[in-house]
């Protein structure tokens, strides 16, 4: 199975209720992202957090990380019927030193949020 | 500041003919990547340029399949005698110069949805 795994593959919840995603990886990495996809459309970078830290927030998002066990979880926090999209965690590995753009993906979970 | 730009956004082709893709980074980013997106499926990596240079084509397939980013103009993604196999949405991200998903994010387009028929 290939690198970057989320569950659940599928979300539904109520407005104003918490949305927990959650990411498996298999090597070492530098970092690991998640992305936002509206139905159709690009991604967009919505949270960056490297190896050595272990929690990171932005607005109504939180992002922890654990290399132990090679996994980490998004929380939307009070969601709203427009979070409804893809998400996907990425993760760029150490394999040759290289610090590019070389974005490893999960398959995604898709998080339908009804008003 | 525009963003990425690709087009077309839709393309329709027959089996056997060719398809070419374009992408024009943002302003002041020099370092272009390609990713193919199957349905109901993740992203997937297929190769990363400079200006002038191809860096890395590890997830391009062997056959068919090219890429080039000339000094001038947009990136080119080509895809000769396209198959059915072909149908994808591809997507391509640009960074700035000393900077990549190891120490920042990727900007990326909307996407080109290749359907073969």
């Amino acid at each position: 199975s290939q690198q970057g795994e989320e569950d659940p593959q599928a979300l539904s919840i109520q407005e104003g209720e918490n949305a927990t995603m959650n990411c498996s990886y298999k090597t070492s990495i530098n970092n690991l992202q998640w992305y936002r996809q509206n139905s159709g459309r690009g991604l967009v970078h919505l949270i960056l957090i490297r190896s050595n830290e272990r929690e990171k927030h932005s607005g109504r998002l939180r992002v922890t990380l654990d290399t132990s066990k090679k996994s980490s979880s998004l929380l939307i926090t009070a969601s709203r019927a427009a979070d409804t999209a893809s998400y996907f965690c990425a993760t760029t590995n150490n394999a040759g030193g290289t610090s590019y753009g070389k974005l490893t993906f999960g398959q995604g979970t898709i998080l339908t949020v009804h008003p | 500041n525009a963003g990425v730009m690709q087009n077309p956004r839709h393309l329709v082709r027959r089996r056997g003919q060719e398809a070419r893709l374009r992408c024009s980074p943002m302003k002041g980013h020099s370092h272009v990547y390609w990713y193919r997106q199957l349905p109901e499926e993740g992203l997937k990596f297929m190769v990363y340029l400079q200006k002038e240079n191809i860096i890395d084509e590890s997830g391009m397939p062997k056959e068919r399949f090219s890429a080039e980013f000339p000094k001038e103009g947009p990136s080119i993604l080509r895809i000769q005698q396209v198959v059915r196999g072909d149908s994808a949405a591809y997507f391509c991200a640009s960074s700035p110069p000393g900077q990549g998903a190891g120490t920042g994010e990727l900007f990326f387009g909307e996407g080109s949805r290749l359907t073969v028929l």
